[in-house]
């Protein structure tokens, strides 16, 4: 299976530039989406295809990469971005998850 | 809008079974494939399958052949997962939703707890 690795944890003030990074075990091409999950919720869509924004999410949030190396950006980071942040692939059967990443807020 | 509404939680037994649901509404069941997650507290997400629910197709991930079963109805615009032969490590949370590749729309999911 295709393995997407993440950093546990990342602490920013408000205000910030914040990256998160994905890394995958072998290509995904493009296949790779962005999920936010705040505690006792569903996971919500912010990021498809590596860098399509999808609808309602708003523009502070970006993402980018392709191959191997992906990372999802917010701009600035206001305190509701207080979240976990999955990294997911669809090019490899089966689709994976990463494992996270702990967004903090200082 | 898209809604995904599921069957409420679930405290088992180890060595049972048991089916949860997910009714959709909001948009033609029968044309977008019905995805099943799986969450362990504090761990991530794993991808255990999904159903057309137009023709009854399945898929699933190899690490859960024997372990889910996933179902439709299109009567009532109902997904179900059938899971057998429980163990500790079927403790978790259960999303549906639904997309291609991605999955725009999730349940709030069915937290299983299987515990004697």
């Amino acid at each position: 299976d295709t393995v997407l690795t993440q950093s546990p944890t990342l602490a920013v003030s408000p205000g910030e530039r914040v990256t998160i990074s994905c890394r995958a075990s072998e290509s995904v091409t493009t296949r790779m989406h962005w999920y936010q999950q705040k505690p006792g919720q569903q996971p919500k869509l912010l990021i498809f295809g590596a860098s399509n924004l999808e609808s309602g999410v708003p523009a502070r949030f970006s993402g980018s990469g392709s191959g191997t190396d992906f990372t999802l950006t917010i701009d600035p980071v206001e305190a509701s971005d207080t979240a976990t942040y999955f990294c997911q692939q669809s090019w490899n059967d089966p689709f994976t998850f990463g494992t996270g990443t702990k967004l903090e807020l200082k | 809008q898209v809604q995904l509404q599921q069957s409420g939680a679930e405290l088992v037994k180890p060595g049972s079974s048991v089916k949860i649901s997910c009714k959709a509404s909001g948009y033609t069941f029968t044309s977008y494939d019905m995805f099943w997650i799986k969450q362990q507290p504090g761990n991530g997400l794993e991808w255990i399958g999904w159903i057309y629910p137009g023709n009854g197709n399945t898929k699933y991930n190899q690490k859960f052949n024997g372990k889910a079963t996933l179902t439709a109805d299109k009567s009532s615009s109902t997904a179900y997962m059938h899971l057998s032969s429980l163990t500790s490590e079927d403790s978790a949370i259960y999303f549906c939703a639904i997309g291609g590749s991605f999955f725009e729309h999730w349940g709030q999911g069915v937290m299983v707890t299987v515990s004697s």
